[in-house]
């Protein structure tokens, strides 16, 4: 089965550090890649996603995410972080429908954010 | 408020007693989606609609659950004799397709369904 794999369950980060949040799928045959944030007793955001095209892609709140098919990841970056960041953030995959089909998602890493 | 609205928000519920959710997605989206988000896992996908019609299910979606979506509008979420095993927040999403274009899935609030 097709499956999507974050790592990392936590992740702590000083405020204004670099941070990385890590997603490996499983086939990257016809893939379609998306990061979702989900704050506090609040719905999914999207952040970004890679349908086609440039293989860095850049989303709101000043994060991006690079896809590389020989890897088979969609790690998730942002140069400098704030407490305002602090949340859940899930990479989701699908691989029909041009991107339009049901997600599958990873478990998620928490963001902690550290004053 | 324009977003994909879902109701209610928080149902608790007996175990054996059925339960319905309904979801409004954004009104221009012909398709909607229903997802389960347990406790510290990311959301399951269970079924979408294109329109009134029911395109794909998950095997997540067991013969207890049924999701209609009759007029290619709102959708319910119906789950018969609910189990302790149900206990979840229940997502729905829409968005719009097309054949040469595609647009992201925007997520609802939520249901979070407790079983006693």
């Amino acid at each position: 089965a097709q499956s999507v794999t974050q790592l990392d369950s936590q992740v702590p980060v000083f405020e204004e550090a670099p941070v990385e949040l890590r997603c490996n799928y499983s086939s990257s045959v016809s893939v379609y890649l998306f990061w979702y944030v989900q704050y506090p007793n609040q719905g999914l955001q999207l952040l970004l996603k890679y349908l086609s095209g440039s293989t860095l892609v850049k989303g709101i709140n000043g994060f991006e995410a690079e896809f590389n098919k020989s890897q088979t990841s969609f790690h998730l970056r942002k140069p400098s972080v704030h407490i305002s960041d602090t949340a859940e953030y899930f990479c989701a995959v699908t691989w029909g429908g041009g991107g339009a089909d049901g997600l599958t998602f990873g478990k998620g890493t928490h963001l902690i954010i550290q004053p | 408020d324009t977003g994909v609205s879902q109701n209610p928000r928080h149902k608790i519920t007996k175990r054996g007693q059925n339960v319905t959710f309904r979801c409004d997605p954004i009104s221009e989206h012909n398709r909607l989606y229903w997802y389960r988000q347990t406790l510290g896992q990311g959301p399951e996908f269970l079924t979408y609609f294109q329109n009134e019609a029911q395109l794909e299910k998950s095997r997540l979606l067991s013969d207890r659950f049924s999701a209609e979506r009759p007029k290619g509008s709102f959708s319910t979420l119906e789950i018969q004799r609910t189990e302790q095993g149900d206990s979840a927040m229940y997502l729905c999403a829409s968005s719009l397709v097309s054949a040469s274009s595609y647009n992201e899935q925007f997520f609802g609030p939520g249901t979070r369904l407790t079983v006693l």
